[in-house]
């Protein structure tokens, strides 16, 4: 079956600094792969989708940037976080055809 | 931006049916209309897809006019834990694109 890990749960970080998430998924072969960012009381705004290795489609203008170096492996990082990008981070799967999206735990990021 | 449209919210009572519409009167002749639920603070829960035949799974129904501009996604007896928001979307070339949702609260 498919899964999808995405760590960490939570994360706190200053103004400035970097940042790395990382998304591993399993049990599929070049999956679309998806970064979404939730405000708080917010709907879910679509950040990035990759369908395949070294393709990322930006959706939003912003602080962010993704790559795809495997085909299982989807990463969101920022060279210098802004108060603006504390939200909700998921990230997402949808196998090959139309089938459903999978979405991680996501990571619950605060900027101070 | 999000192809679909949905009232904002709902209130629905425990044990009766939920009937939730969806908008999508740009949808092409190869999209499929997605339901999803997101309970708080967790990811979003997928509920059940379809092209253009009516859909049923062991959560909910989904009814898909003939003209594919609107869908209805119905949970056949509403319960406590199914109250969320509810996002309806279409996959518009892999590019998953949810909009608000409907918030639905199910009341005792």
């Amino acid at each position: 079956s498919q899964t999808i890990h995405q760590w960490p749960a939570t994360l706190v970080q200053p103004v400035g600094s970097p940042l790395s998430l990382e998304c591993t998924v399993e049990g599929t072969s070049n999956p679309n792969l998806y970064w979404y960012r939730q405000a708080a009381g917010r709907g879910l705004q679509l950040l990035f989708y990759s369908v395949g290795i070294g393709q990322i489609s930006s959706e939003v203008p912003q602080n962010l940037s993704a790559s795809r170096p495997q085909d299982r492996q989807f990463i969101l990082s920022s060279k210098k976080l802004l108060l603006s990008d504390s939200g909700f981070y998921l990230c997402a799967l949808q196998g090959v055809g139309n089938t459903e999206a999978f979405f991680g735990q996501g990571t619950r990021l605060t900027v101070v | 931006d999000a192809k679909t449209t949905q009232p904002p919210s709902m209130d629905c009572a425990e044990g009766r049916a939920a009937n939730l519409p969806c908008n999508h009167s740009t949808i092409s002749g190869n999209e499929y209309v997605y339901w999803y639920r997101q309970i708080h603070s967790q990811g979003p829960q997928y509920i059940i897809h379809g092209l253009k035949n009516n859909e049923t799974n062991e959560m909910a129904s989904l009814i898909i006019t003939e003209d594919r501009k609107s869908s209805t996604l119905i949970l056949p007896h509403a319960t406590l834990r199914d109250t969320a928001v509810y996002y309806c979307i279409t996959d518009d070339d892999y590019k998953l694109s949810f909009g608000a949702g409907t918030t639905v609260t199910v009341r005792a």
